[in-house]
């Protein structure tokens, strides 16, 4: 099976950048999705990590290293829409099918 | 192009009934993949269709089934319904299988069972 961490909560200020970090143990690694989730609403797709380094897209950078079984979303210049729910998932074995960690709330405050 | 339509929108049952839920994928996409989603779980994955045939399934007894039809639209069925199905249903839909774009899912079936 398959265990992924993610914080369950974070806090961050209106136009500050979070981190939001996400752990996870696995064999036969195939890739790395996030997802944001706002309340009430369905997940949406961000970002997918297939090899170790940063991606980059707009406002938001994926990070992942394999070895250390480990990933992180960087949300930069935060506006009051960012906040959410934040949902790491990581895909393995031949059936790609990807198990989700419980997401990690951000709460963006004034 | 339109999205991930899920219907209903809100459902509530009594403890013992059975519910069926429908999902339209987006034009084209072949892959349909249900999960329940709960606040002390998570995202949990039900099944995935392809082309008709089921291709994966999680860990969910077998009064939870689906299927899917010739134009990709799939539905789901749970029978004898507990308590602790009480969830959001969601419906993901992608043309083979979550790649690099990932899956787009649908707003969601909200279940109750009283």
């Amino acid at each position: 099976g398959q265990n992924i961490d993610q914080p369950t909560e974070m806090t961050a200020t209106e136009g500050a950048i979070v981190q939001i970090n996400c752990t996870y143990q696995t064999s036969g690694f195939n890739g790395l999705f996030w997802y944001q989730q706002h309340a009430g609403e369905a997940p949406t797709f961000l970002s997918y990590n297939v090899l170790d380094g940063l991606e980059e897209k707009g406002r938001f950078s994926s990070f992942l290293s394999r070895s250390k079984g480990y990933s992180y979303l960087l949300l930069k210049e935060l506006q009051m829409k960012d906040s959410a729910s934040y949902l790491c998932a990581v895909s393995s074995g031949g059936s790609y099918i990807p198990t989700f960690g419980r997401g990690t709330s951000l709460i963006v405050h004034p | 192009k339109a999205g991930v339509t899920q219907t209903p929108r809100y459902l509530i049952k009594t403890r013992g009934q059975q519910v069926t839920l429908s999902c339209s994928p987006i034009s084209g996409h072949r892959s349909v993949s249900w999960y329940q989603q709960t606040p002390g779980q998570g995202l949990q994955f039900l099944f995935e269709y392809f082309s008709e045939t089921q291709r994966n399934k999680g860990n969910f007894p077998g009064r939870f089934s689906g299927r899917q039809f010739s134009n990709s639209r799939s539905e789901m069925n749970v029978s004898t319904l507990e308590l602790g199905d009480s969830a959001l249903y969601l419906c993901a839909s992608s043309a083979m299988g979550q790649g690099e774009n990932g899956y787009t899912f649908g707003s969601g079936t909200r279940l109750t069972v009283v």
